[in-house]
């Protein structure tokens, strides 16, 4: 069974304080990693997807990385706007539906 | 719209009661999913259609839950006899990839809450 586990589950941070949100994993056959941004009351928004140790990506202030067992959003100089929750999933070899972490609460104070 | 549309956004029913949530996919998306996510969970798959047909429905708890989409587009997610656990917001999303894609555009959910 395909596993995700986010941390912390709550991080706060002052505006321009940099840091990294956690996702580990187990899963069968991976076929990508996705990180999503969930503001209240809204469905997830897609960020990154991630198919290779090794790999990264960027967009603005978020880098996504890639290892064999976890991968990292690092967030860098947030804005109050990067206030949101960040899901991690997981699509392994034999699915057709994600397997979703509980998510990082990140509140950026002004 | 340009977006997924999901109808109603809020449902209050009474245990027992019979319920159907509608999703309208971006046009020309031929995967639908529906997931259901409990207050601090990430969402959790429920079933995933491609096209017409249900393509994997390993995701739906019980035989309580149904879901369609006879032309290929709208969808709706039945839940018959509802019980108090069931309370969530259903979220439908659509994507253009014909299969296995973690590339999804969400809806904004219909949120379900049994009394």
């Amino acid at each position: 069974e395909d596993q995700v586990t986010q941390s912390p589950e709550a991080l706060r941070l002052q505006e321009g304080e940099s840091s990294s949100l956690n996702c580990s994993y187990t899963v069968s056959g991976l076929r990508g990693l996705f990180w999503y941004r969930q503001d209240p009351g809204k469905g997830p928004e897609f960020l990154f997807t991630l198919y290779s140790a090794g790999e990264e990506k960027e967009k603005e202030r978020l880098k996504a990385t890639l290892t064999k067992k976890e991968s990292f959003l690092h967030i860098t100089a947030p804005k109050p706007e990067d206030s949101a929750t960040y899901l991690c999933a997981v699509l392994g070899g034999g699915a057709d539906g994600l397997t979703f972490g509980k998510g990082t609460h990140l509140i950026i104070q002004p | 719209g340009a977006g997924v549309s999901q109808t109603p956004s809020n449902k209050v029913t009474e245990k027992g009661k019979y319920v159907e949530l509608r999703c309208d996919p971006i046009s020309g998306h031929t995967a639908l999913y529906w997931y259901r996510q409990s207050l601090g969970q990430g969402p959790e798959f429920l079933i995933y259609f491609q096209g017409t047909g249900a393509a994997d429905d390993s995701g739906l708890p019980n035989d309580r839950f149904f879901a369609v989409r006879p032309e290929g587009s709208v969808s709706t997610l039945k839940i018959q006899r509802t019980e108090r656990g069931d309370s969530a917001v259903y979220l439908c999303a659509s994507s253009f990839h014909s299969r296995g894609t973690g590339e999804l555009f969400f809806g904004e959910g219909s949120r379900l809450t049994v009394l």
